[in-house]
């Protein structure tokens, strides 16, 4: 049974601070990670993607990957009032995988 | 251009019924998969269809589930006999080609059996 661990929140952080959203993984054949954020009552939208170990920095979003502790990360920089969603992970399935494995998410409020 | 749209928006059902929901993926995109998604719940991968091949079925939770794409496009998700622990979120999303993880969604239908 593939797992994907996130804290589910919600974490609160103040306009300006940086947020810091951790996942786990246990498959050890995944390959890719993707980051998707979900507004209340919407549907999930792609933010970040990373392949290989260490960081990929994309704006206020930086990516950190560590497969060898089956972890990877979101880290946004300047959080805004805009940024407050459910944050959810996603390792794909292996090698080539199509499939993805959503761990359930979570929730970020930045206070203004 | 135009995202993946899904019908209808809200489905509200009698316990028993069948139902059908659509989806329209991104054109020119040849993979199209199904979640589900409860309250409070992640995405829970039902099915998944690549171009002409047999779709991937591995995630329907029984046999009151199916799914069929015509043509390669559209998709008809079918539950018969509905029970009310179907409701949920149904969500459709589309990608250009199979392994890439970036998938777009549809805005899903929100299912209830009463």
């Amino acid at each position: 049974q593939k797992e994907v661990e996130q804290n589910s929140g919600p974490l609160s952080v103040p306009e300006g601070a940086i947020a810091s959203l951790n996942c786990t993984y246990s498959d050890r054949g995944s390959q890719s990670f993707f980051w998707y954020r979900q507004y209340s009552g919407k549907s999930p939208e792609l933010i970040m993607f990373i392949y290989s170990n260490g960081d990929k920095e994309d704006g206020r979003f930086t990516a950190q990957l560590n497969k060898a502790s089956q972890y990877v990360s979101l880290l946004i920089r300047d959080s805004q009032p805009s940024d407050s969603a459910t944050y959810l992970c996603a390792p794909d399935s292996g090698a080539g995988s199509y499939q993805l494995t959503f761990g359930k998410g979570t929730k970020l409020s930045v206070i203004p | 251009g135009a995202g993946v749209s899904q019908s209808p928006s809200n489905k509200v059902t009698e316990k028993g019924k069948d139902v059908e929901l659509r989806c329209d993926p991104i054109s020119g995109h040849t993979a199209l998969y199904w979640y589900r998604q409860s309250l409070g719940q992640g995405l829970e991968f039902l099915i998944y269809f690549q171009g002409n091949s047999a779709p991937d079925k591995s995630g329907l939770p029984s046999d009151r589930f199916s799914a069929e794409r015509t043509g390669g496009s559209v998709s008809t998700l079918t539950i018969q006999r509905t029970q009310q622990e179907d409701s949920a979120v149904y969500l459709c999303a589309s990608s250009l080609w199979a392994g890439e993880g970036e998938q777009y969604f549809g805005p899903g239908t929100r299912l209830t059996v009463t």
